[in-house]
């Protein structure tokens, strides 16, 4: 079982739907908790972290919910450049630094 | 910005050749990672790197080698490489080992 579950897609709306995508995650000892993005044939970049009390960024809402080990991300009136793909992410910290594990992605498609 | 380069974009190699893949950082970021991602598999990671000659096995560290002589550069070696290393690599750094910044990847065809 991957340490990092997510539904890979491809989820395809029209612009301006809302879409929810979700995560979850095995290894209780997780301390921090990401949502990254990433465009075709490029790198990872980091689109917000998530705290336990659900954070919002503009059209874009996080939430966590530690005791189900479940990690969502909300996107609200969808547009074109949302199009990518979404990796859900948890973070360890250990020994003298930490790391990430990802999930493998969902992929988000929006069309006119 | 901090700014992870990634020395090839592109690289073709034949099977059995000793690559080197190589990343640098300009933030004096004590941690390092390198990653490969392959479709339906995500990011896996390899090696990762918390101080200069230190290193710790990721999850399939098989096949792979890293050094770290500088802060700034860490870099994966394949020994011997094979067709089943044909992927996407990619070079993190962080101040933390949480907030990660990305080089743009290296994507490696073994022939």
């Amino acid at each position: 079982r991957k340490e990092v579950e997510q539904d890979p897609g491809p989820f395809n709306v029209p612009e301006g739907a809302t879409v929810a995508f979700n995560c979850t995650y095995s290894n209780s000892a997780s301390q921090s908790f990401f949502w990254y993005r990433q465009d075709c044939r490029k790198e990872p970049k980091l689109l917000m972290s998530v705290y336990s009390s659900g954070n919002e960024d503009g059209r874009f809402t996080a939430q966590l919910n530690r005791a189900s080990q479940y990690i969502s991300l909300l996107i609200r009136d969808s547009k074109l450049s949302d199009s990518a793909t979404y990796l859900c992410v948890v973070g360890r910290i250990y020994n003298q630094g930490g790391k990430l594990i990802f999930g493998q992605g969902t992929e988000l498609s929006v069309k006119p | 910005d901090v700014k992870v380069t990634q020395s090839s974009r592109y690289l073709v190699k034949r099977t059995g050749e000793k690559v080197f893949l190589e990343c640098v950082q300009d933030m004096d970021h004590e941690n390092m990672f390198w990653y490969r991602q392959d479709p339906g598999l995500g990011l896996r990671l390899i090696y990762f790197s918390y101080d200069v000659k230190m290193k710790e096995k990721g999850d399939i560290p098989e096949g792979y080698s890293v050094s770290r002589e500088k802060k700034e550069r860490f870099s994966l070696i394949l020994e011997s490489a094979s067709t089943n290393q044909t992927s996407m690599y990619l070079c993190a750094s962080s101040l933390t080992g949480l907030g990660y910044t990305f080089g743009s990847g290296t994507r490696l065809t073994v022939v």
